[in-house]
């Protein structure tokens, strides 16, 4: 499969808990796009890498969340001191660099309790 | 924040049926708008993307038309098919960075 990959799917959290959440791109896409959705609402950008270099953030992503891009692969998405607000569907998608058509992976589903 | 609508919410209609689903948009600053379907644990998938004022984009029974001046986007679904429920969500794009998204439209097709 070369799609964009997301792990895990789901993941189940007690408040106050961290949790980190992983997206493997497509190999050759250089941007790579994290987005939150929740219920009843489209999907809310949170922030992009244009290779490993983190080039905008959302006024969403509080201090709590952080995104990092250590070789222009992989990404993960951390968010500390979860709050029950933070339950939502959590997007990546990758696309290359000055392309218009970005490809999505299924999601990680974050649920905070 | 930029402000991308899409109406109806959600739609219902008959297996056969045509439909079609707006999205509006900021007319300033244009760089590209997309659709995309989200089928239920499912990815979305990119349908059409379209940079040009007067785009028409067909695939199947899809098809999508694009005014950029007036900051709007049809999108049309002929001869609807229980496979056609789905959720449509249009995205603008302004400069080459990042999607702004709308909330989608929600279809169902009864069989």
């Amino acid at each position: 499969d070369t799609g964009v990959s997301q792990n895990p799917r789901h993941k189940i959290t007690k408040r106050g808990q961290n949790v980190t959440f992983r997206c493997d791109p497509i190999s050759e896409h250089n941007r790579l796009y994290w987005y939150r959705q929740t219920l009843g609402q489209g999907p809310e950008f949170l922030t992009y890498f244009q290779n490993e270099a983190q080039l905008e953030k959302s006024r969403l992503l509080s201090d709590r969340f952080s995104a990092e891009r250590p070789k222009g692969s992989f990404s993960t998405l951390e968010i500390q001191r979860t709050e029950q607000g933070d339950s939502a569907m959590y997007l990546c998608a990758s696309s290359l660099a000055k392309a218009v058509e970005a490809f999505f992976g299924q999601g990680t589903r974050l649920t905070v309790v | 924040i930029l402000n991308v609508e899409q109406s109806p919410q959600s739609l219902h209609v008959q297996e056969g049926d045509s439909t079609n689903f707006t999205c509006s948009f900021p007319s300033s600053n244009f760089y590209a708008l997309h659709w995309y379907r989200w089928e239920t644990a499912k990815s979305p998938e990119a349908l059409f993307v379209m940079t040009l004022n007067g785009d028409e984009k067909k695939k199947g029974r899809i098809s999508a038309t694009l005014n950029t001046k007036e900051g709007y986007s049809y999108l049309y679904i002929k001869g609807s098919q229980p496979e056609d429920s789905a959720t449509y969500l249009c995205a603008f794009q302004t400069g080459a960075n990042n999607l702004f998204f709308g909330t989608g439209t929600r279809l169902t097709v009864i069989p």
